[in-house]
């Protein structure tokens, strides 16, 4: 069955540093998604991306976080400067029709510590 | 602020009791409900999506109803089992840009004793 799958499982980053978290959606997916969960708090929609383009942000999504769909196949999200409250489970998820009325297919996610 | 709730935040059952959760959320402009079953070290998988007022919807002891007037969707597990043991999510559908994306409630987490 086809999954969406995300690398590191685990990162480990000094306060300040960049990274780079990556997933490969579900190849004939089109919409795209990144949320997070800080440890104990609701999971949190941080962009989704449709057509080479975010389509939508929240709050969350400042200038320090980027996405890029670099190759047609992953789909990263990029931390400029990480802060201690950056760190989270990070979900990718991606949906073939939109999540208004079909489910979203989730990685299982990379954790994030900044240290 | 768009707020979805979640009651209980915990549940602890035996196995072979049934049980149900609840997932608030605000009534107007409502499009879509997202159930989401998450067990510790895996992916969120969907269980329902639900977009009718008045939808019931079923996969296998798992049930979910939908009232969207009221703004409420419950969750109902039927003899549970100890691998029902998981987190599970619901997510309301919005309209904040031209996608849309999915606002999720705090979750239930479900702990089936054998």
């Amino acid at each position: 069955e086809p999954e969406v799958t995300q690398t590191p499982s685990h990162q480990v980053t000094q306060m300040g540093q960049e990274v780079i978290l990556r997933c490969v959606p579900i190849s004939n997916h089109l919409y795209f998604y990144w949320y997070r969960q800080i440890l104990g708090q609701k999971v949190e929609f941080l962009v989704s991306f449709y057509n080479n383009e975010i389509s939508e942000k929240s709050e969350i999504f400042d200038d320090q976080f980027s996405v890029e769909r670099p190759d047609g196949s992953n789909f990263t999200l990029k931390i400029r400067s990480t802060k201690l409250e950056d760190s989270a489970m990070y979900f990718c998820a991606s949906n073939a029709r939109g999540v208004r009325g079909t489910e979203a297919f989730f990685g299982q996610g990379t954790r994030l510590t900044v240290v | 602020i768009l707020n979805v709730e979640q009651s209980p935040q915990s549940l602890h059952v035996q196995e072979g009791d049934s049980t149900n959760f609840t997932c608030s959320f605000p009534s107007s402009n409502f499009y879509a409900l997202h159930w989401y079953r998450w067990e510790t070290a895996k992916s969120p998988e969907a269980l329902f999506v639900m977009t009718l007022n008045g939808d019931e919807k079923k996969k296998g002891r798992i049930s979910a109803t939908l009232n969207t007037k009221e703004g409420y969707s419950y969750l109902y597990i039927k003899g549970s089992q100890p691998e029902d043991s998981a987190t599970y999510l619901c997510a309301l559908f919005v309209y904040g840009g031209s996608q849309g994306n999915l606002i999720f409630g705090k979750g239930t987490k479900l702990s089936v004793k054998p």
